[in-house]
């Protein structure tokens, strides 16, 4: 079975640039999720998607930072424009969508902003 | 506020002792906790997931005990091995009870040959 896809690996980029990540989650899975993981820290749920809808984005800084998954599959992550502080591992994962149910992550994008 | 504890500092032990790892959680009725391994560079990879009306759980090396009373989860990791070197993360689903994980900042683990 194949894992969670994510690209790019590495992103370096100059404050208040645009940059858009993007995930494919396990095939089958419905439930997906993006996180963002600072640097000795855990990750930080920035939103979840239950098929294309949106369960919870509530930390998710709306003003510069947008998530789509478009015909329940594929997601996109997006931060416009991007600042110091966003430079993280962005990570996603899926899971099959009920409770309880165990997240599989992908690798993640390491996001550098200069 | 919701808090979850682990500790910051990296524990280190030797090869063949058992390693036991906190996570300590307020202001949260977790239904349940579940635990990671992240190794650098690499997402996080699901081990263990105990239900808050079950008391331990064991999985080959693995035991994961869950006190409610306590609001404590214990992670051990018996006849430890260097290849369990990692960082190991609790995560709690959300008070209130809508299964929005919230994760703990993780433990390194070091273990010497």
């Amino acid at each position: 079975e194949a894992g969670v896809a994510q690209s790019p690996r590495y992103k370096i980029i100059e404050k208040r640039q645009s940059v858009a990540f993007w995930c494919n989650p396990i095939s089958g899975h419905a439930t997906l999720y993006w996180y963002q993981q600072i640097l000795g820290q855990g990750p930080k749920l920035l939103i979840q998607f239950q098929n294309n809808g949106v369960v919870d984005d509530s930390q998710l800084p709306k003003d510069r930072f947008s998530a789509e998954r478009l015909k329940g599959v594929d997601s996109t992550l997006k931060i416009q424009p991007a600042k110091l502080e966003d430079s993280a591992v962005y990570l996603c994962a899926s899971s099959l969508g009920g409770v309880e149910e165990t997240q599989y992550f992908g690798p993640g994008t390491r996001l550098l902003v200069l | 506020s919701q808090k979850i504890e682990q500790n910051s500092e990296a524990l280190n032990i030797q090869e063949g002792k058992t390693a036991t790892l906190t996570c300590n959680y307020t202001n949260y009725s977790p239904a349940y906790l579940q635990w990671y391994r992240q190794d650098p560079g690499r997402g996080p990879v699901f081990l263990l997931l105990i239900r808050e009306n079950e008391k331990e759980k064991r999985k080959e090396r693995l035991k994961v005990t869950f006190d409610t009373t306590l609001k404590q989860s214990l992670f051990h990791i018996t006849a430890s091995q260097p290849a369990d070197s990692a960082t190991y993360l609790c995560a709690l689903d959300a008070a209130g009870g809508s299964y929005i994980p919230t994760f703990g900042r993780g433990t390194s683990l070091i273990v010497h040959p």
